[in-house]
């Protein structure tokens, strides 16, 4: 099925450090969302990059996107503590562009 | 309400009773989805409704599940004759309209623990 797989699963880094994590799918996107869960809450929207950009920055958030790899990075640089989440890739298929793929996720760890 | 609520947030059940989760979806959007997330896993989709469309049942993983959605806005989840496997954190989102590169925003969830 169409899904993005994220890597690592987890990641524990110092703060202050940048932290990077992947995303790979499997089918022609439209565009490609990354979100992040805090524990025990809902999903927040963070970036969403479309199929014909291959960058896109939001703040310390940088996202990458190579459409000939299926692939995707996000890469948050100085990171705090409060970064603590768990980050998913979500990809819409070209041709079932209602529905999301959502991946299992990078667990990442900040440590003060 | 500024966001997408859900309710109730945790629920408890005994193997074999239905339950029912409730979605309310940010004033205005007309695309509101379901989602399941089992513990360690990613979000797996349930269904999807648009506006006055009929609903996309595609990721309802047996028919012991179905959705409601009264009046453009609120929608049920109904799970009936639940199994432990069922337990799972159920997740809803609501966006302006469906299609390319609309966000999605997401509600808290509701925890569902079958014994």
């Amino acid at each position: 099925s169409q899904q993005g797989e994220e890597d690592p699963q987890a990641l524990s880094i110092q703060e202050g450090e940048n932290a990077t994590m992947n995303c790979s799918y499997k089918t022609s996107i439209n565009n490609l969302q990354w979100y992040r869960q805090n524990s025990g809450r809902g999903l927040v929207h963070l970036i969403l990059i479309r199929s014909n950009e291959r960058e896109k920055h939001s703040g310390r958030l940088r996202v990458t996107l190579d459409t000939s790899k299926k692939s995707s990075s996000l890469l948050i640089t100085a990171s705090r503590a409060a970064d603590t989440a768990s980050y998913f890739c979500a990809t819409d298929a070209r041709d079932t562009g209602n529905q999301f793929y959502f991946g299992t996720g990078t667990s990442l760890t900040v440590i003060p | 309400g500024a966001g997408v609520s859900q309710s109730p947030s945790n629920k408890v059940t005994e193997k074999g009773k239905d339950v029912e989760l409730r979605c309310d979806p940010i004033s205005g959007h007309t695309a509101l989805y379901w989602y399941r997330q089992s513990l360690g896993q990613g979000l797996e989709f349930l269904i999807y409704f648009q506006g006055n469309s009929a609903p996309d049942k595609s990721g309802l993983p047996s028919d012991r599940f179905s959705a409601e959605r009264t009046g453009g806005s609120v929608s049920t989840l109904t799970i009936q004759r639940t199994q432990q496997e069922d337990s799972a954190v159920y997740l809803c989102a609501s966006s302006y309209q469906s299609g390319i590169g609309e966000t999605q925003y997401f509600g808290p969830g509701t925890r569902l623990l079958v014994l």
